[in-house]
């Protein structure tokens, strides 16, 4: 079976940066997915990782170690607007072809 | 840009009465999929399909039916609604074949269903 696990919640400070984990449990990896999902509103797409390593766009990395079935979302220089959940999806091919198993999300909240 | 659209934003219906849920993709995508998500939950799947006419059961099937009769349209049923199934549902649609290297998934502005 699949299973993916994060952070409930986390705050930080405007300006600060953040580290958001997510360990997985998978058969059949095939990429980790990072969306950011604001309240109310649907997940969008954020990051991509494949193989081991970080990925870095803009103020946003993700790294993966598949080894460990380990991944974080680096935030830098945090913004209010980044006050939002953060969803880890791992992908995973199963006989159907590819399915994506979501963890329960970790809401980031930025004070000021 | 990708679109998937959902045909209500919010809806609320009765116990026992039968419920459609209409999600369409504009970007020829083969796969779609139908989430519901609770607080402290997560994102779970209820069904998925790969291709036209072709389902398959995700975790959570139960009280629930799709039909997949054109690529673009997913659509979710419930049969007869119960309050258990308060929620809000979530269509997405990915394809294996694009110009991305992500294929990631493309999701709709979601259905918040509440059932009295």
């Amino acid at each position: 079976g699949q299973n993916i696990d994060q952070p409930t919640e986390m705050t930080a400070t405007e300006g600060a940066i953040v580290q958001i984990n997510c360990t997985y449990q998978t058969s059949g990896f095939n990429g980790l997915f990072w969306y950011q999902q604001h309240a109310g509103e649907a997940p969008t797409f954020l990051s991509y990782n494949v193989l081991d390593g970080l990925e870095e766009k803009g103020r946003f990395s993700s790294f993966l170690s598949r080894s460990k079935g380990y991944s974080y979302l680096l935030l830098k220089e945090l913004q209010m607007k980044d006050s939002a959940s953060y969803l880890c999806a791992v992908r995973a091919r199963d006989n159907y072809g590819q399915n994506f198993v979501f963890g329960p999300g970790t809401r980031l909240s930025v004070l000021p | 840009d990708v679109k998937v659209t959902q045909s209500s934003r919010y809806l609320v219906k009765r116990t026992g009465e039968k419920v459609f849920l209409e999600c369409v993709q504009d970007m020829d995508h083969e796969n779609m999929f139908w989430y519901r998500q609770d607080p402290g939950l997560g994102l779970r799947l209820i069904y998925f399909s790969y291709d036209v006419k072709m389902k398959e059961k995700g975790d959570i099937p139960e009280g629930y039916s799709v039909s997949r009769e054109k690529k673009e349209r997913f659509s979710l049923i419930l049969e007869s609604a119960s309050t258990n199934q308060t929620s809000m549902y979530l269509c997405a649609s990915s394809s294996d074949r694009g110009h991305s290297p992500s294929y990631e998934q493309y999701f709709g502005p979601g259905t918040r269903l509440t059932v009295t």
